[in-house]
């Protein structure tokens, strides 16, 4: 099984700033099938990147996604306040099961 | 549009059963694998079970192999996750996520219910 590690744990960031999240797997994810998710307090998580950089239908432009082998990253650009909210990447390029990473919460400074 | 929607959660003894229901819409609902994940107050995510569009392919946790059976009623655009025997530690808000397309082996999830809540407690 692939453990996906996140980190860091929560990043503290004003509107306006870059963040950065990053998203380590315990061994190679073949074919960058790795994804990322936006959970708000309250809600479900949200589909943003799939395939470790395909923006997702509807996911606006300042999100993107990089990264191959074992070290993916979720970029922001540029922190809108609707983006403060937990993040969680997951793997699906091995067999079952298709596991998460812990999340990393960007929360405001 | 894309709609799932949750229910059937409660609250349970341990030892005790639970039907959760998922009612989809929106798209061709047979052509799809469909997935149940899970989220322990204040936790993370945790892919439970998946099943093909046509129903004869499965995957289970090993946390919930034996007691839990996914189905899906394509005549009603519906998927079901029958939990037994079920334990504190399945305490949860339980997920269902449409896959992007017809193969569980490997896939994420594009499309999620607003969950419903199960609490095993006595």
């Amino acid at each position: 099984e692939i453990v996906l590690t996140q980190s860091p744990g929560t990043l503290s960031l004003s509107p306006g700033e870059r963040a950065t999240l990053s998203c380590r797997a315990s061994q190679s994810v073949s074919s960058s099938y790795l994804a990322w998710y936006q959970q708000k307090p309250g809600q479900a998580p949200r589909l943003l990147i799939y395939g470790a950089s395909s923006r997702a239908t509807g996911i606006p432009d300042r999100f993107s996604g990089s990264g191959s082998g074992t070290d993916f990253t979720l970029t922001i650009s540029r922190l809108e306040p609707e983006d403060f909210a937990v993040y969680y990447c997951q793997q699906y390029g091995s067999s079952p099961p298709n596991t998460f990473g812990g999340g990393t919460k960007v929360e405001i400074k | 549009e894309v709609q799932l929607l949750e229910s059937g959660g409660g609250l349970v003894q341990p030892g005790g059963s639970l039907r959760l229901s998922c009612a989809a819409s929106g798209f061709t609902f047979s052509s799809y694998a469909m997935s149940w994940v899970r989220q322990a107050p204040g936790k993370g995510l945790e892919w439970v079970s998946a099943i093909s569009g046509s129903g004869g392919s499965t995957y289970y946790a090993d946390s919930v192999k034996g007691r839990f059976t996914i189905s899906r009623d394509n005549s009603k655009n519906t998927l079901y996750l029958q939990m037994n025997s079920l334990r504190a530690e399945d305490t949860a808000v339980y997920y269902c996520a449409k896959d992007p397309y017809d193969y569980i082996w490997g896939s994420y999830r594009s499309y999620w219910g607003q969950g419903t809540l199960v609490t095993v407690s006595s």
